[in-house]
């Protein structure tokens, strides 16, 4: 079955990287893609990465994909206060139309 | 010029009552959405429309009813609300070809 998984909370030090890790389970996916939540918003599409591709680098962001092991993360480089979102790693499925979301995972900014 | 708007942002309404939730978007997307995200921020998809016609109907309750007037236009209509329906509840768009979906803003449901 499809099942998108990552950790719930990670609490990272200003100007410091952040790395959010998700692993998924149908080796079929497509596509798969970060997603941003700040507060009292909606989905805002960061960035996404096809399953043919092993890393992605786009300013900040870096994304890395493991296929073999079904491993996907995301690198933020110099985390500012303004990171501070709600994370969410998503597959969509070769013939589905739908993506799955994992459960999001909350990054907080020390300072 | 808001890509996929929903109305109302915010809905308060007692159990039993009936309610609708707009979406639109201007984007020219072949396919909306709707999506349920609960109180610990978990989201499932709920409904897919495609050019009107429905493709995806995930286990929701059938006092949930999704109506497609054109393509441009998903609404949502929940029938005898429930303490449990309460949610923020996304509309989406996509168009084939294109990576990933384009979100409105999300209703904050609220049942009492």
């Amino acid at each position: 079955g499809e099942d998108v998984e990552q950790s719930l909370f990670l609490s990272v030090r200003e100007g410091d990287s952040s790395v959010i890790n998700c692993t998924y389970t149908d080796s079929s996916s497509t596509y798969l893609y970060w997603y941003k939540q700040e507060p009292g918003a909606g989905l805002q599409l960061l960035t996404y990465i096809f399953s043919n591709m092993d890393m992605k680098q786009d300013q900040r962001l870096t994304v890395l994909l493991n296929k073999k092991d079904k491993h996907l993360s995301l690198r933020i480089a110099d985390t500012q206060t303004g990171d501070s979102a709600i994370y969410f790693c998503a597959e969509s499925i070769i013939g589905d139309d739908k993506i799955i979301f994992g459960k999001g995972t909350r990054l907080h900014i020390l300072p | 010029d808001t890509a996929v708007s929903q109305t109302p942002k915010y809905l308060v309404t007692q159990m039993g009552n009936d309610k609708s939730i707009k979406c639109e978007q201007n984007l020219g997307h072949d396919t909306m959405y709707w999506y349920k995200q609960d109180s610990k921020k978990f989201l499932k998809i709920m409904f897919s429309y495609n050019n009107k016609e429905l493709i995806i109907n995930e286990t929701v309750p059938n006092r949930f009813s999704p109506k497609s007037p054109d393509k441009a236009h998903l609404n949502l209509h929940i029938n005898s609300l429930e303490l449990g329906d309460s949610a923020v509840y996304f509309c989406a768009s996509s168009q084939k070809g294109a990576q990933g979906y384009t979100f409105g803003s999300g209703t904050r449901l609220t049942v009492v």
